[in-house]
């Protein structure tokens, strides 16, 4: 069974940075691609970025140059690495395992609050 | 790229039929058959109803249905039941690194 589950999440001050593990089971990091949606409070979804399975990866552009996406095979772990966060980037962010250009299945969502 | 447009709101009667639009435009929706849907409780994860237009995951009752129209794809939730509340959102590929959701559709069940 697949499954994302994702941590990291907590209160930052707005420039400041902040990384999100997202911990895979049930497939391997290596062989499949894996991508990052979030969603503001009370409003949509919106997608983030993805890494695929050689390492290449693609950012929305909301939070290209800021936001970079990485994985550890050996731990089969994905890592959103977010720097110079705004108040803009408040909300839950969901790791998701991305296939058949669909987002298939969701980990629990990780909190970020960006606040002075 | 924009959000595709959604109506805010839907509704039905249990038993019922509601359909849900979903317009892009010729370089997103129109252009790939990689049109998918996501269904979300309150409080809870997004989860995967529709994907590539009309097929359906495992375990997904066959009362949800997807079609698409040139730029416009469509969610029907026929005989409606009352776990069927939720938010919906549609999702489609952009080419190259072009991912774009939907703006979401409450669906309620009167």
């Amino acid at each position: 069974e697949v499954q994302l589950v994702e941590s990291g999440g907590s209160l930052v001050q707005p420039g400041g940075s902040l990384r999100l593990p997202c911990a895979a089971s049930g497939f391997r990091v290596s062989d499949e691609f894996v991508s990052w949606v979030r969603q503001a409070p009370g409003k949509g979804l919106e997608w983030v970025s993805v890494i695929y399975s050689d390492g290449n990866t693609g950012s929305a552009d909301s939070v290209k140059g800021r936001f970079s996406v990485s994985k550890d095979n050996s731990r089969n772990t994905v890592y959103l690495q977010m720097n110079s966060l705004t108040p803009d980037d408040t909300g839950v962010y969901y790791c998701t395992h991305l296939k058949f250009f669909a987002f298939q299945v969701w980990g629990q969502g990780t909190m970020v609050t960006v606040s002075s | 790229q924009s959000a595709l447009t959604q109506p805010p709101s839907a509704s039905g009667s249990p038993g019922q039929s509601v359909t849900i639009s979903c317009t892009g435009t010729s370089s997103d929706v129109g252009g790939y058959n990689y049109v998918s849907w996501y269904q979300q409780h309150p409080g809870k994860a997004p989860k995967l109803m529709i994907y590539e237009v009309n097929k359906r995951p495992s375990g997904v009752p066959d009362r949800f249905s997807g079609s698409k129209s040139g730029n416009t794809a469509s969610l029907t939730v026929s005989g409606l039941q009352a776990e069927d509340e939720a938010d919906y959102y549609c999702h489609s590929y952009g080419g190259g690194n072009n991912r774009v959701f939907g703006t979401g559709t409450k669906v309620t069940v009167l």
